[in-house]
C-alpha cells in the first residue's frame, strides 16, 4: 500500500469549491506530519502552493492566493487541500507530499478538471 | 531571483550512466537552510523523488533507487549532480532539480524546468 494515496481524478464547476484528499497508509499518522501540496499544470513545471499541519502550524506559498488552503480529516487519516472559487486556470495536477522517513514522498497526483 | 538549471545528455543508451548538473543561480548552494534536490516524471506519470543533497555533501536517497543514484554537490561551481546508472527505459523521465528547505524538507519551493531524458539504444 502506497504511503500517500490520490484520487485519480476531480471535476468540479467553475465558481464552485474543490475538496482534494491525500490519505496516508493506516500506521502513518496524519496528525504528526506537515502535508504539502504542489500544482502542476499542463506542460509546466510543479508549483509549491502551501503546507499544513495544524490551524496554528501552516504556511502559503510566496504568491499563492488565500482560496487555496489547507485542512486535515483525521477521522480518515487524510490531508486536504480546499481550493474555493474554482477558475479555469485552476485545472492541473495536484500532488500531496510528506517528509517521511528522511525521504520525500510524494502522492500519485489528482487530475482537476474545472468544467 | 534564484534560478536552477539542469544541464546533460537527452539521451542515453540503455545499461549506461545518466549524468545531470543543476546550476543554481542566484543564491549560494552553500546557504545552510536549504537543500538540494532532484526529482523526475516520467511521461503522463506523477512525480517521483530521486534525492537530495546538502552543501556539506550529506545525503538522503530514495530507497528503491539508492544502488544505482550518486549525487554530488560542487561548492565552487554553485552547481551539484545526478548519476543514475545501469539506466533502462523506466528511467525515460523528466528530470527536475529543487531546492527543499532543511526546516521541511518536502518543501521544494524552486524548481528547475526540467530537462527529458530518453534512454533508447
Amino acid at each position: 500500500q502506497p504511503v500517500l494515496t490520490q484520487p485519480t481524478s476531480l471535476s468540479a464547476s467553475p465558481g464552485a469549491s474543490a475538496r482534494f484528499t491525500c490519505t496516508l497508509r493506516s500506521g502513518i499518522n496524519v496528525g504528526t506530519y506537515k502535508i504539502y501540496w504542489y500544482q502542476q499544470k499542463p506542460g509546466s513545471l510543479p508549483r509549491y502552493l502551501l503546507w499544513y499541519k495544524s490551524d496554528s502550524d501552516k504556511q502559503q506559498g510566496s504568491g499563492v492566493p488565500s482560496r487555496f488552503s489547507g485542512s486535515k480529516d483525521t477521522s480518515t487519516n487524510a490531508g486536504l487541500l480546499l481550493i474555493s472559487g474554482l477558475q479555469s486556470e485552476d485545472e492541473a495536477d495536484y500532488y500531496c507530499a510528506i517528509w517521511y522517513s528522511s525521504t520525500v514522498v510524494f502522492g500519485g497526483g489528482t487530475k482537476l478538471t474545472v468544467l | 531571483q534564484l534560478q536552477l538549471q539542469e544541464s546533460g545528455p537527452g539521451l542515453v543508451k540503455p545499461s549506461e550512466t545518466l549524468s545531470l548538473t543543476c546550476i543554481v543561480s542566484g543564491g549560494s548552494i552553500s546557504n545552510s537552510n536549504y537543500y538540494w534536490g532532484w526529482i523526475r516524471q516520467p511521461p503522463g506519470k506523477g512525480l517521483e523523488w530521486i534525492g537530495t543533497i546538502y552543501y556539506s555533501g550529506s545525503t538522503y536517497d530514495n530507497p528503491s533507487l539508492k544502488s544505482r543514484v550518486t549525487i554530488s554537490v560542487d561548492t565552487s561551481k554553485n552547481q551539484f549532480s545526478l548519476k543514475l546508472s545501469s539506466v533502462t527505459a523506466a528511467d525515460t523521465a523528466v528530470y527536475y532539480c529543487s531546492r527543499q528547505i532543511v526546516g521541511g524538507p518536502a518543501e521544494l519551493d524552486y524548481w528547475g524546468q526540467g530537462t527529458l531524458v530518453t534512454v533508447s539504444s
